[in-house]
């Protein structure tokens, strides 16, 4: 089976621009979440989704949105990009939102803005 | 919210010796606590989890203990190896929150 699928894998953005990352995940996966990596930092969380529903949103500004879609994949959206939010963005799926399903993360999406 | 603190940030070790990384969590609801490695340029891979209703496990090398009195769970490897060296992530969930991660800890193995 294939992993959790991330696209593209490098981005670089000037301020003030916006952004769509995607995310396909493991085959079975019904829920997705998003996370910002910043270099030396453990990852932060952005979003949860399941069954194409927000189950859990992180302390990240209104810029920051995201969807899920019928076939459980997922769009992460930044609006009016900072310097700061230059990180790794990773996604990760799970088969559902509790703690029996453990998170399998993607390779990422690393962002870089000037 | 959880916090999750995380020791040392970095850790050198020789070939062979043990390596112990500890992590605190405040959330006494917490009953999942994940362990990930991230090899530089890769994507954090899960290699170990326990829940609360353990205290220890196991998995060849790598072994996790859990003391939910003292809110803090701690990651051992032993015989080390090069192919140890990457970024260890403890992690902690509630149930009510979503996974939280502690900082890091930079593994060194030195042959």
């Amino acid at each position: 089976d294939a992993g959790v699928t991330q696209s593209p894998t490098h981005l670089i953005k000037t301020r003030g621009q916006q952004v769509t990352l995607r995310c396909s995940p493991i085959s079975g996966h019904k829920s997705v979440s998003w996370y910002q990596q910043v270099l030396g930092q453990g990852p932060q969380f952005i979003f949860q989704y399941y069954e194409k529903e927000e189950r859990g949103r992180g302390n990240f500004p209104d810029r920051f949105s995201a969807r899920q879609f019928p076939n459980y994949s997922s769009e992460l959206n930044v609006n009016a990009l900072l310097l700061g939010d230059s990180a790794l963005y990773l996604c990760a799926s799970s088969r559902s939102t509790g703690y029996n399903s453990p998170l399998h993360f993607g390779n990422g999406t690393r962002l870089t803005v000037t | 919210g959880e916090n999750v603190e995380q020791h040392p940030s970095t850790l050198s070790v020789q070939e062979g010796d043990s390596a112990v990384i500890k992590c605190t969590y405040s959330d006494s609801a917490s009953n999942y606590f994940p362990w990930y490695k991230q090899e530089l340029g890769k994507r954090p891979q899960l290699i170990i989890d326990i829940r609360s209703n353990v205290g220890e496990k196991k998995d060849q090398r790598i072994a996790v203990t859990l003391n939910k009195t003292a809110k803090h769970f701690s990651l051992h490897i032993t015989e080390t190896q090069p192919e140890d060296s990457a970024v260890y992530f403890c992690a902690s969930y509630s149930g009510n929150t979503p996974l939280v991660f502690g900082k890091g800890t930079r593994l060194s193995v030195i042959a």
